[in-house]
């Protein structure tokens, strides 16, 4: 059985950093690619940052660039968002998702909250 | 890059029929997309993708009464007898090389 385990949200000031995690297991996690998606409170789904099996590859939405990084390790089975220079705009439940080529995401996690605020 | 664009909301009776729409942008109607479903206060599921021909692909275990077909830029969600536990927000996504998409939701109440 697939499953995804998002850890490591909290409360954080604004400017403030935090590292999210996301255990998987039930699949080959090297063979697949896994992404970040954030859904405000009340609000929307919205993808944050996808990279592909084997790291080579990443990208971020634009709202995100330059401030988060995403990352796995498959030794670990772990992926991982660096959330840095935080907003009130990023308070959100960030979910990680498993993601099929001709499929979009097949997989959610139950999501991590992340909450910006002084 | 594409965008999805999703009425906000929709309702239908019990036991009824509903059919939501995702809307693709101008220049990506060959686009496959993939719908979720979203109940209150739990994550996404993920139920089927549709590709632009109408073939549609369920992933195990989402009831009979989902299906997915497709006209142009248009990809469909129809529920068929309709149930309680189907009112929920479902969202439509999209892909390209280097992004992903979602449409904004629209928030199904059964009646």
């Amino acid at each position: 059985e697939v499953q995804l385990l998002e850890s490591g949200g909290g409360l954080v000031q604004p400017g403030g950093s935090l590292r999210l995690s996301c255990a998987a297991s039930g699949f080959t996690f090297s063979s697949y690619g896994m992404g970040w998606v954030r859904q405000a409170p009340g609000k929307g789904l919205e993808w944050v940052s996808s990279i592909s099996g084997s790291a080579g590859s990443t990208f971020y939405a634009d709202s995100v660039k330059g401030r988060f990084t995403i990352s796995r390790d498959n030794s670990k089975n772990t992926l991982y968002l660096q959330l840095n220079s935080l907003t009130a705009e990023d308070t959100a439940v960030y979910s990680c998702a498993r993601l099929v080529v001709a499929t979009g995401t097949d997989y959610w996690g139950q999501g991590t909250l992340v909450t910006v605020s002084s | 890059q594409p965008v999805l664009t999703q009425s906000s909301s929709a309702s239908a009776s019990l036991g009824s029929s509903v059919k939501l729409t995702c809307t693709l942008s101008s220049g990506h109607s060959s686009y496959i997309i993939a719908w979720h479903q979203q109940q209150p206060g739990k994550a996404p599921r993920y139920l089927m993708k549709v590709e632009d021909s109408g073939s549609y692909n369920k992933r195990s275990g989402v009831p009979d009464r989902f299906s997915g077909s497709s006209s142009g830029a248009d990809r469909y969600l129809t529920i068929s007898n309709l149930q309680s536990e189907d009112e929920a927000d479902y969202y439509c996504e999209t892909w390209d090389s280097n992004t992903r998409v979602f449409g904004g939701g629209t928030k199904l109440t059964v009646l």
